[in-house]
């Protein structure tokens, strides 16, 4: 089955710094990747999304990128604010009628 | 509209009740999920519901019993829960389309069993 792994755990940045997470995927066939925002005490958020046809998909200050000969995908966070502190989770799944496989999970505080 | 309706928000059981969660869409979607999360972790599919047809089941105990009443509702029948089954339960749906299926997460519903 699938693998996905991601890094780092924690990170912590200042206000206005960038933040990227990583994660790597093991099964080739795996074609779209979600990246999940949660908050405490609340349900994971789809927050962006990039498919396996495309290398790069921004959304104001999130982007995500895919590597798919490496088998790896990113998350950055650029201007980070307070309110983007929360753990984030990356997935990866082979689309119609596949699960989902979650990353471990990143916990990010952004420090005022 | 991307919202997934889950209740109650709380719920606090002892060992040998019975209780539902309950959890409802109305995007369309025609498949639903339950997922169980504990602190710190990734959540973990449990169920997974089809066209109202049970597709996936994780090897989960029988004492979690999963209904799915129409295209819009998913249940979770609890019964004779252990303290280790305390957990935040989490129901998706899920939008396929051109070979991919986008999901999206309901609130959970935070489960202490005593």
């Amino acid at each position: 089955g699938e693998n996905v792994e991601q890094h780092p755990s924690t990170l912590s940045v200042q206000e206005g710094d960038s933040a990227v997470i990583k994660c790597t995927y093991s099964d080739s066939a795996s074609n779209y990747f979600p990246w999940y925002k949660q908050e405490l005490g609340k349900g994971p958020q789809l927050i962006i999304d990039i498919r396996s046809n495309v290398g790069e998909k921004k959304d104001q200050r999130i982007a995500v990128t895919l590597n798919k000969t490496a088998k790896h995908f990113s998350l950055h966070i650029t201007e980070t604010q307070p309110e983007d502190s929360a753990v984030y989770f990356c997935a990866a799944s082979k689309g119609t009628g596949n699960q989902f496989y979650f990353g471990t999970g990143t916990s990010l505080t952004v420090i005022p | 509209d991307t919202e997934v309706t889950q209740t109650p928000k709380h719920l606090v059981m002892g060992m040998t009740n019975k209780k539902s969660l309950k959890c409802e869409q109305h995007m369309g979607h025609r498949a639903m999920y339950w997922y169980k999360q504990k602190a710190k972790k990734p959540p973990e599919l449990m169920f997974v519901y089809s066209y109202e047809k049970l597709s996936i089941n994780e090897s989960v105990p029988s004492r979690f019993s999963p209904e799915c009443p129409n295209s819009s509702l998913l249940n979770l029948h609890l019964h004779a829960l252990q303290p280790e089954d305390s957990a935040l339960y989490l129901c998706a749906s899920s939008q396929e389309g051109r070979g991919l299926r986008v999901e999206y997460f309901g609130p959970g519903t935070r489960l202490t069993v005593t």
